[in-house]
């Protein structure tokens, strides 16, 4: 099974920077995946990582450490629409998604 | 537009009747999935479909059901609907079961 685990809410100022950090304990190990859920809204798709290391991709970049079980999602130049749900989920052995409960981020002008 | 809709898009539902939940997708993505978003617990995963004519248990299968005729197509049915169903329900799609997923808008349902 998979125990995966983020913050239930952060608070950040509208220009700052605000890291969402996800720990998993996964019995296999097919890379991480962050999804950006507004209220009332469906998941979309923020960024994949399957090897060690940094992925940056615009204002928002996504780290990995397999050997730690540890990833985190940057949010960086934080403005009012970055207020939403921060989905980690790991893919495990068979191809299927875990999700953690998802970190609300309110970005406060 | 390609993308992936969902019918109804919320429903209030009597205990005990049978309702099926309605996903299509136009993207000809060879795999799909259907989660259930509860408050506190996140997505979960009810049923997949890799390909069609395949169909799998996810996480918390019971008391649901899918099939997959074609690839476009990915309904699931709740025999008789009970009140721990009450929930937003979100079909997903993905190219190859490994690849992103994207995400339909949800169906809100509500049992009493």
């Amino acid at each position: 099974g998979q125990n995966i685990d983020q913050p239930t809410e952060m608070t950040a100022t509208e220009g700052a920077i605000v890291q969402i950090n996800c720990t998993y304990q996964t019995s296999g190990f097919n890379g991480l995946f962050w999804y950006q859920q507004h209220a009332g809204e469906a998941p979309t798709f923020l960024s994949y990582n399957v090897l060690d290391g940094l992925e940056e991709k615009g204002r928002f970049s996504s780290f990995l450490s397999r050997s730690k079980g540890y990833s985190y999602l940057l949010l960086k130049e934080l403005q009012m629409k970055d207020s939403a749900s921060y989905l980690c989920a790991v893919c495990s052995n068979d191809y299927k998604l875990s999700f953690g409960a998802g970190t609300t981020v309110t970005v406060r002008a | 537009i390609a993308g992936i809709t969902q019918a109804p898009t919320s429903q209030i539902l009597a205990a005990g009747r049978r309702m099926t939940l309605r996903c299509t997708q136009d993207m000809r993505h060879n795999a799909m999935y259907w989660y259930r978003q509860d408050l506190g617990l996140g997505l979960r995963l009810i049923h997949y479909s890799n390909t069609a004519g395949t169909t799998g248990k996810g996480e918390v299968p019971d008391g649901y059901s899918v099939s997959r005729a074609n690839t476009d197509d990915f309904p699931l049915t709740l025999a008789s609907a009970v009140p721990s169903q009450t929930s937003v329900y979100f079909c997903a799609s993905s190219e190859r079961e490994h690849n992103e997923q994207f995400f339909g808008p949800g169906t809100r349902l509500t049992v009493l």
